[in-house]
């Protein structure tokens, strides 16, 4: 299994531009969420999906849209980009249901608005 | 707005000697976990102490949980080099709800 992966690694943008985080996951998980991570503020939630075809925001959704047309795909759009979203952008995964809280990361994208 | 709080936000000990981390929280949780983030990586999961546990070991682990005082701790004990990294605390109220993330303590273990 690759547990979560996450393309690309690294992103260079310019203010306005548009791009798609990938995230994928093979281990059959309901739930997958994003989060950025930035100096000194930890994790915050951006949107996550409970399944296929359902999807909520986090603490800080604004800029960014999400969709989930498959269990094994979540991907994080970002609409217009903005320095102020310059971030480590992160995956999750987990089961649903009170015996799966165990969270699985990708590895990360590093994304630079300039 | 995060829910744990770690403390203290950064730690430096010399190897074999223990380290211990806080955490508090605010509102009733389902469980506890503690997550390790190595520089550069993605989070790695360490331990899970649900709501109805007081203590829970791990190899060199150990996570306790009060709930009336709403805090946790993990104690790494004779720590070693590798265990330098970024330790996060998460709460979730319930498993289908998100993990909420504190912002870390920094450990750095001094060779």
């Amino acid at each position: 299994n690759a547990g979560v992966t996450q393309t690309p690694k690294f992103q260079v943008l310019k203010t306005g531009q548009s791009m798609t985080l990938q995230c994928a996951q093979d281990m059959n998980h309901e739930y997958m969420s994003w989060y950025r991570q930035d100096p000194g503020m930890g994790l915050r939630l951006i949107h996550y999906s409970v399944g296929a075809g359902i999807t909520d925001q986090g603490e800080v959704p604004n800029g960014y849209n999400v969709s989930r047309s498959t269990t094994e795909d979540f991907p994080l759009r970002l609409l217009s980009a903005a320095p102020s979203q310059t971030s480590v952008y992160f995956c999750a995964s987990k089961t649903s249901g009170g015996g799966g809280d165990t969270q699985y990361f990708g590895p990360g994208t590093r994304l630079t608005v300039l | 707005s995060q829910q744990g709080e770690e403390d203290p936000q950064a730690l430096s000990i010399q190897e074999g000697e223990n380290a211990t981390m806080n955490c508090s929280y605010k509102t009733s949780i389902n469980n506890l976990q503690w997550y390790r983030q190595n520089s550069g990586r993605g989070l790695v999961h360490l331990i899970l102490i649900r709501s109805n546990e007081r203590e829970k070991h791990s190899g060199r682990l150990r996570v306790t949980l009060d709930t009336s005082k709403k805090s946790s701790s993990l104690l790494i004990t004779a720590s070693r080099a590798a265990d330098t990294a970024s330790y996060f605390c998460a709460t979730s109220s319930s498993g289908n709800t998100p993990l909420v993330f504190g912002k870390g303590t920094r450990l750095s273990v001094i060779a």
